[in-house]
């Protein structure tokens, strides 16, 4: 069964630095998510993006954050100066729209020190 | 404003009991209805969802309007059902999910 595939599975980074974080969507799904999880706290939406633009962001997507997808094939999340509260797991999501249901990469555990 | 609450951080129950795992939500519209299974060290990954009144692994889930309520249900537990349990409605244009703050259940023997 295809899955959506996220990389790197944990990143150490520290403050001020930019972090790109990559996940491969399955190739027939048309929306992308971004979602983070903060250590102990629920999973929070981040951004979807369809037809190469932005569909819905979350107060959290403020400027430091932006996604793109590059190649057809991957989806990156960008946070240009990372704060010390950016530290979380980060989920991409990939679905083929109306109610299918969203699958989930294994996430990316981004340490900001 | 769009909420959706699961009341209990962790349920822990015996093998063999019932569960039942709360979820209330506070929605304008009529949402979709997920829910959402993260076993230990695995991705999240859909439980059921309202539309498809399936049972999935023993689990049912009942949407009630009135009460604005989505508990999910199973009336034996396993061993293997242990895990977190996120409650998810669907709503806005990009079918975007909003996660409850998530139940972690324990089945112990």
């Amino acid at each position: 069964e295809p899955e959506v595939t996220q990389t790197p599975s944990h990143q150490v980074t520290q403050m001020g630095q930019e972090v790109i974080l990559r996940c491969v969507p399955i190739s027939n799904h048309l929306y992308f998510y971004w979602y983070r999880q903060i250590l102990g706290q629920k999973v929070e939406f981040l951004v979807s993006f369809y037809n190469n633009e932005i569909s819905e962001k979350s107060e959290i997507f403020d400027d430091q954050f932006s996604v793109e997808r590059p190649d057809g094939s991957n989806f990156t999340l960008k946070i240009r100066s990372t704060k010390l509260e950016d530290s979380a797991m980060y989920f991409c999501a990939s679905s083929t729209g109306g109610d299918s249901p969203l699958h989930f990469g294994n996430g990316t555990r981004l340490t900001v020190t | 404003a769009q909420r959706v609450t699961q009341p209990e951080k962790l349920l822990s129950v015996f093998k063999g009991a019932p569960v039942e795992l709360k979820c209330n939500y506070s929605y304008s519209g009529s949402p979709e209805l997920f829910w959402y299974v993260q076993y230990s060290r695995q991705r999240l990954q859909l439980l059921l969802r309202h539309i498809s009144r399936e049972s999935i692994k023993g689990f049912t889930a009942d949407l009630n309007k009135g009460e604005t309520s989505f508990h999910l249900k199973k009336p034996f537990a396993q061993e293997e059902d242990s895990a977190m349990y996120y409650c998810a409605p669907e709503a806005g244009t990009a079918s975007k999910l909003t996660f409850g703050t998530g139940t972690r259940l324990q089945v112990t023997l």
